[in-house]
C-alpha cells in the first residue's frame, strides 16, 4: 500500500500572504490533483498534473499556482490569501493518466485571519 | 457551470431500508462514473465505480445504475446500516490522457436505527 501526506495539517495565514501547501505520495502514481472543499460546494479541482513538470488548470485555478517538482510531490501556492479562502484543500493521486480511482490525503485546513 | 450535480443534499433512511442516491451529469463524453464516501473529518474514499460499457454494477449491498441517454447514475444501498451514515459524492470523468474527475456537491445520508 501507499500513503499521501499533506503538510501542514492546519495553516493559518494573513490576508494577502503567499501560502504554500505540500503533498507527497509514495504510490508511484502518475497523476496528482489539488481539490478545494468548501461546505455545501463539494470538491472543486484547482490544478492537476499528469507527470513530473506537467501542470493542468482545473476549474478554480485563478489565485493559485502549482508545482510538480518530481513525480512524488505536488505543491500548491495560494498567491494572495483572501478572507474567503477558508477551506480544506485535498491532494489526491491516481495510478494512470486518465480518470481512475483517486486516493486522497487527509487535507490541509486553511484559515485566513 | 457544474458538470456533475447531486440535487438532493440529504437523505434519511430507516435501518434495513434501501438508500438511493442520485447524480446527473452534463458532459456526454463522460464514460467513467464513481461514488465516493466521506466520513466527517476524513477524506473521501472510493466506494464503487463503473464504466459506460455497462448499465449496472453490483458489489455486495451496493449497486450503481447508469442511464447514459438520461445522463444520470445512481447508487443503491440495500439493507442500510447506521455505519452507512456519511456524505456520498458522485464523480464522473472522461477516460483518456490528462482527464480528471468532476465531483458533485455531495449528499448526506443518515441511516436511523
Amino acid at each position: 500500500g501507499g500513503i499521501i501526506t499533506q503538510t501542514p495539517k492546519f495553516l493559518i495565514g494573513q490576508e494577502g500572504q503567499k501560502l504554500t501547501l505540500k503533498c507527497q505520495q509514495n504510490f508511484n502514481h502518475d497523476t496528482m490533483y489539488w481539490y478545494r472543499q468548501d461546505s455545501g460546494k463539494g470538491l472543486r479541482l484547482i490544478y492537476y498534473s499528469i507527470t513530473e513538470n506537467d501542470l493542468q488548470k482545473g476549474d478554480l485555478s485563478e489565485g493559485y499556482d502549482a508545482s510538480r517538482e518530481k513525480k512524488s510531490s505536488f505543491s500548491l501556492t495560494v498567491t494572495s490569501a483572501q478572507k474567503n479562502e477558508m477551506a480544506v484543500f485535498l491532494c489526491a493521486s491516481s495510478r494512470q493518466r486518465s480518470a481512475e480511482t483517486l486516493y486522497f490525503g487527509s487535507g490541509t485546513r486553511l484559515t485566513v485571519l | 457551470g457544474q458538470q456533475v450535480k447531486q440535487s438532493s443534499p440529504s437523505l434519511t433512511v430507516q435501518e434495513g431500508g434501501i438508500s438511493i442516491l442520485n447524480c446527473d451529469y452534463e458532459n456526454d463524453m463522460f464514460d467513467y462514473f464513481a461514488w465516493y464516501k466521506k466520513y466527517p473529518d476524513n477524506s473521501p474514499t472510493l466506494l464503487i465505480s463503473v464504466r459506460s460499457n455497462v448499465d449496472k454494477r453490483e458489489d455486495g449491498r451496493l449497486t450503481v445504475f447508469l442511464n447514459k441517454s438520461g445522463k444520470h447514475f445512481s447508487l443503491h444501498i440495500t439493507a442500510s446500516q447506521p455505519e452507512d451514515t456519511a456524505v456520498y459524492l458522485c464523480a464522473a470523468g472522461e477516460q483518456g490522457t490528462g482527464s480528471k474527475l468532476s465531483f458533485g456537491k455531495g449528499a448526506k445520508l443518515t441511516v436511523s436505527p
